[in-house]
């Protein structure tokens, strides 16, 4: 099984920086996911890491530790359309099947003027 | 490439009736996974498709049950409804193992 802990609120400012942070126990480690939900939509993917390291994706940078069993999102120059819901989401290699994914219960990340 | 489908979108069902949603996957993509979205537990998964076959589920009752088509398409039936059904029901498909999930605009459900 696993257990996925995230913070449940955070706050930042517009043109900010902000990191999310996410630690993960696990028994078959197969892939950390980042989604990103606005309130009454769909979850849309944001990153993915496999291999240590930083991930950037424009605005958008991930980071995994696999040995910690962490990972952090990192916003860089915040916009108020970034107020959402930050989902940090682990893969388990499960045997025949890599696609379920566990799913921590979400950062929301309030971004003021 | 069109994204993932949902249908309905919304539906409003009364305690001990049975609903059925359907879901399409992006052109191409084999494996289908349900997830239920609920305030109080969050993203849980239901169970996952791929060529037509059940692979993996999730911790629910025996009243969800699902099925893949030829075609990929999947739908996902809860039966006996109860007030705690009621939630955000998502459906995402992938490629290959290694790939991304990617949902669909999810079906809300509402059991009175």
């Amino acid at each position: 099984g696993q257990n996925i802990d995230q913070p449940t609120e955070m706050t930042a400012t517009e043109g900010a920086i902000v990191q999310i942070n996410c630690t993960y126990q696990t028994s078959g480690f197969n892939g950390l996911f980042w989604y990103q939900q606005h309130a009454g939509e769909a979850p849309t993917f944001l990153s993915y890491n496999v291999l240590d390291g930083l991930e950037e994706k424009g605005r958008f940078s991930s980071f995994l530790s696999r040995s910690k069993g962490y990972s952090y999102l990192l916003l860089k120059e915040l916009q108020m359309k970034d107020s959402a819901s930050y989902l940090c989401a682990v893969r388990e290699g499960i045997s025949g099947s890599a696609r379920q994914l566990t799913f921590g219960s979400g950062t929301q990340l309030t971004v003021l003027p | 490439k069109a994204g993932v489908t949902q249908t309905p979108r919304y539906l409003i069902k009364t305690r001990g009736q049975q609903v059925t949603l359907s879901c399409s996957p992006i052109s191409g993509h084999r494996s289908v996974s349900w997830y239920q979205q609920t305030p109080g537990q969050g993203l849980q998964f239901l169970f996952e498709y791929f060529s037509e076959t059940q692979r993996n589920k999730g911790n629910f009752p025996g009243r969800f049950s699902g099925r893949q088509f030829s075609n990929s398409r999947s739908e996902m039936n809860v039966s006996t409804l109860e007030l705690g059904d009621s939630a955000l029901y998502l459906c995402a498909s992938s490629g290959t193992a290694k790939e991304t999930q990617y949902f669909g605009p999810g079906t809300r459900l509402l059991v009175l």
